[in-house]
Formats: structure tokens, sequence, C-alpha cells
């Protein structure tokens, strides 16, 4: 079993619609790291959360740390967001990443 | 434009051979680490350091060796490559490995071993 289990491994959506991605993890954390993947392969740092909740634009990740979970929302999807989301589990300076879910955002 | 420079973007190499990927930095970023990419099992952490002269493992480092004699450069050495260490390799640095500072990715370097 994975140690970081992400949620849906798929998603589609229409432009518009809230989308949410799920992130569990099985190992002590110091904090979790959520990443985008371009379709071009770079990547790009979104969150770092050890606790509640950060909002930048239209992305939001939570983390409940007693249930060992993090979501991302994203708010009014827009085609430019589909991207692969990719979520990390860092402890102390080791890092374990999630499969990524790959979302498509359709106009 | 500041950011992680990554050096060579695509390389072919045959069973044997050694080379060594490079990573600069020009943030003053103290913590850098390597990453590679396969198909069905994401990305995966190989080496770090959390300043100049200290290295340390991640989960897979065997085949691969760091030195950190810069804050700025983070070379990542492949002694004898062999065909299980083809795949895409991405660098990262940060002001700490932790929140609240994000990570700055190299844009990546593809390596085929044949």
């Amino acid at each position: 079993k994975n140690e970081v289990e992400q949620s849906p491994q798929n998603l589609t959506a229409q432009e518009g619609e809230f989308i949410t991605i799920n992130c569990s993890y099985s190992v002590g954390i110091s904090a979790l790291h959520w990443l985008q993947q371009h379709p071009g392969g770079g990547i790009v740092s979104l969150f770092m959360l050890s606790s509640g909740k950060k909002k930048h634009g239209r992305l939001i990740a939570t983390i409940n740390i007693q249930e060992k979970h993090s979501s991302l929302h994203i708010t009014a999807s827009h085609p430019r967001d589909s991207a692969v989301y990719i979520c990390a589990a860092i402890d102390n300076n080791d890092m374990r990443f999630g499969a990524g879910t790959r979302l498509t955002v359709k106009p | 434009n500041a950011g992680v420079t990554q050096t060579p973007k695509f390389q072919v190499l045959k069973t044997g051979q050694s080379m060594t990927l490079q990573c600069a930095q020009d943030m003053n970023h103290e913590y850098m680490s390597w990453y590679r990419q396969d198909p069905g099992m994401g990305l995966r952490l190989i080496h770090y350091s959390v300043g100049a002269g200290i290295t340390d493992q991640g989960e897979v480092p065997n085949g691969y060796n760091v030195s950190r004699s810069t804050t700025e450069d983070f070379p990542l050495r492949l002694l004898s490559a062999a065909p299980s260490q083809t795949s895409v390799y991405f660098c990262a640095s940060s002001y700490g490995a932790g929140p609240p500072y994000g990570y700055t990715f190299g844009s990546g370097t593809r390596l085929t071993v044949v």
C-alpha cells in the first residue's frame, strides 16, 4: 500500500465546476505539499501546509492532521487548470509523493 | 531570470557510462533536492541537501551520488548507468524543506540509458 494515496486518479470536469482532489497519507508528516504538473512537464509548487487552510486565487488547500487527509479545491474551474495535481507528504526533509490526479477541464 | 537551471535537457547514455546532471539556482536557497519521475511510479526523492556541505539520502539513492560544495550547485552523478535509471529527473530548491516555503523546480532532464 502506498504511503500517500490520491483520489480520483482521473477527473474530467466542465468549465466552471467546483473540483475536489483528495490526498490521504499513512505516515507521520511535518507538512503536506501540493504540486501542479503542466502538460508540458513543468512542475509548480502550489501549497505547503501543516494545518488548517490556505487559499490562493481559485485554489484552496485544507488539511486535517488527525484524519491524515488533505484536499485541494478549485473553484470556477477553467481549461487552463488542466494538469496533473500531486500531493506529497513531508516528514522532516524526506518527501513521499502520491501518484497524481489527472484533471481535464472541458470548455 | 531567477530560478533553477537543469542541464542537459535530454541525454542518451550507454549502459555503464557515467554522467553528471547539473542543477544550479540563484535564489540563495539552502534546501536542494533531486527527484526521478517514472510512469506508474510518480515522483521519488533521490537525494537532498539542507545546505553547503550537507547531503542525505532520499527514498531511492542507489546508483546516484551527490555533493554540495556551494549553495548554488547540486549536481547528481550516475556512476555506472543502468537501463533502470531511464527516467525524467527534476531538481528543486527552497529556503527550507517545510512550510511556509514552496519549492522551485527545474524544467527536468530526460535520460535514456540503452
